[in-house]
């Protein structure tokens, strides 16, 4: 079946650096990603839209600048947190409608600490 | 109040029962998805649906559009099954897939 993956899996960083996400759809094209985010003991919510070949479309209350997002490629979607602070530390999922199915496949989650 | 609510928020089972899970949202949807998340925090996609009903293998959802509301059964449960299950309305934005408001999950625990 169709895969999502994400990279990396977990990432710790320091007050201030930016971390880059990455999304790909592995056997499939998928020219809209969506990026989630869920806090402990939270629901996920969705954060953004990713379009390839266009802008993101941001979710209310989601800073477009603080969360840069690039789909470079039907395959490949980027979420790049910049100037992380530790209120940013969650759990970053991202999904891909299928192709041929009533369905979303979701990534594996990245994990990020900001300390 | 959420405008994706579920219930109960934690349930424990023992092996082999039947298992139900209700949700319940007050926003115009396309689709009704429901969910399942593991410890590691992974997301498994069980069923999208519109309408009626849907089966597969000891899982079955349903949808009421009228009334607003959907259930996901789970048949002999088995310890495996142990997880959270997230219901998840996609907005009847008439625009893209997968803009979904996400229910705060059920945390199922099935007991050998």
């Amino acid at each position: 079946g169709a895969v999502v993956s994400q990279h990396p899996s977990w990432v710790i960083c320091k007050s201030g650096t930016s971390v880059k996400i990455e999304c790909r759809s592995l056997d499939f094209q998928a020219t809209t990603m969506f990026w989630y985010r869920q806090f402990p003991k939270q629901s996920l919510m969705l954060m953004a839209t990713s379009n390839e070949g266009s802008k993101a479309t941001y979710e209310q209350g989601v800073e477009k600048d603080k969360f840069l997002i690039n789909h470079a490629s039907l395959t490949l979607s980027t979420l790049t947190v910049t100037s992380a602070h530790p209120e940013d530390s969650s759990f970053y999922i991202c999904s891909a409608p299928g192709t041929t199915t009533d369905t979303q496949y979701f990534g594996p989650g990245t994990r990020l600490t900001v300390l | 109040k959420n405008e994706v609510e579920q219930s109960p928020q934690n349930l424990t089972a023992q092996e082999g029962e039947f298992i139900t899970i209700n949700c319940s949202y007050s926003v115009g949807i396309s689709a009704l998805h429901w969910l399942q998340q593991h410890p590691g925090g992974g997301i498994v996609s069980l069923f999208m649906l519109s309408s009626g009903k849907k089966k597969h293998g000891r899982l079955i959802a349903t949808i009421n559009i009228q009334e607003k509301h959907s259930s996901l059964h789970i048949t002999a449960s088995h310890p495996r099954d142990s997880a959270v299950y997230i219901c998840a309305a996609e907005r009847n934005y008439g625009g893209s897939q997968g803009n979904l408001i996400f229910g705060k999950g059920t945390k199922l625990s099935v007991k050998p």
